[in-house]
């Protein structure tokens, strides 16, 4: 069982370049979500999806989309990256409404220089 | 909205206990979570509470009082290893997990 899975774990991106992070679950869970990490201020929620087809924003949407095509996958892209963006990006998933456990990826590390 | 208080560092020698509080406001309540994160690693889940009292695992417990809108996380004979971030959050159910800034606890030999 991998759990939550991310790619790349490291990224260096020019401002304006585009890219994509991808997200993968291997346990079934219903709901998974994006969020960024930056010094000090904790875990912020960029997007989330509560199932197969759907997505939904969080506090931090601009700048990013997400899509969740396939119940196992979500994508989070970055359509014009932006110094502004430079964090680690977490994955995390949870198998539905009736449990609170949170499964977190490894993350990714992106610098926009 | 939803927001969360906890303090940003905490520090302790090995063999002591060592608390870290939280404080919420939000606008819809289900649960408290607490997640331990060592640096460069990603959060993992140690405790949640739904109702008021204590729960115990190990060498961790943790706390809730909903009518005080208050939780803590209790790390007894404390060891090395956990000198991490912990973060409290909450939601569950339908409501979107939202997590507070974070408690760098610092654990001196």
């Amino acid at each position: 069982n991998a759990g939550v899975t991310q790619t790349p774990k490291f990224r260096v991106l020019k401002t304006g370049q585009s890219m994509t992070l991808l997200c993968a679950q291997d346990m079934n869970h219903e709901y998974m979500y994006w969020y960024r990490q930056d010094p000090g201020m904790g875990l912020r929620l960029i997007h989330y999806s509560v199932g197969e087809g759907t997505t939904a924003k969080g506090e931090v949407p601009d700048g990013y989309n997400v899509s969740r095509l396939k119940k196992q996958n979500f994508l989070l892209g970055l359509e014009s990256a932006a110094p502004s963006q430079t964090s680690v990006y977490f994955c995390a998933s949870r198998r539905d409404y009736t449990n609170t456990e949170a499964f977190f990826g490894q993350g990714t590390r992106l610098t926009v220089v | 909205g939803q927001s969360l208080e906890q303090p940003s560092e905490v520090t302790a020698v090995e063999g002591a206990i060592v608390q870290i509080n939280c404080t919420y406001q939000t606008s819809g309540f289900y649960g408290l979570s607490w997640y331990q994160q060592h640096d460069g690693g990603a959060p993992t889940f140690l405790s949640y509470n739904a109702l008021d009292g204590l729960e115990e695992t190990g060498r961790f417990s943790s706390f809730l009082s909903r009518s005080d809108s208050y939780g803590y996380l209790l790390l007894q004979e404390l060891q090395m290893k956990d000198s991490a971030s912990y973060f409290c959050a909450v939601g569950g159910g339908s409501y979107i997990p939202t997590f507070g800034r974070g408690t760098s606890l610092i654990v001196h030999p």
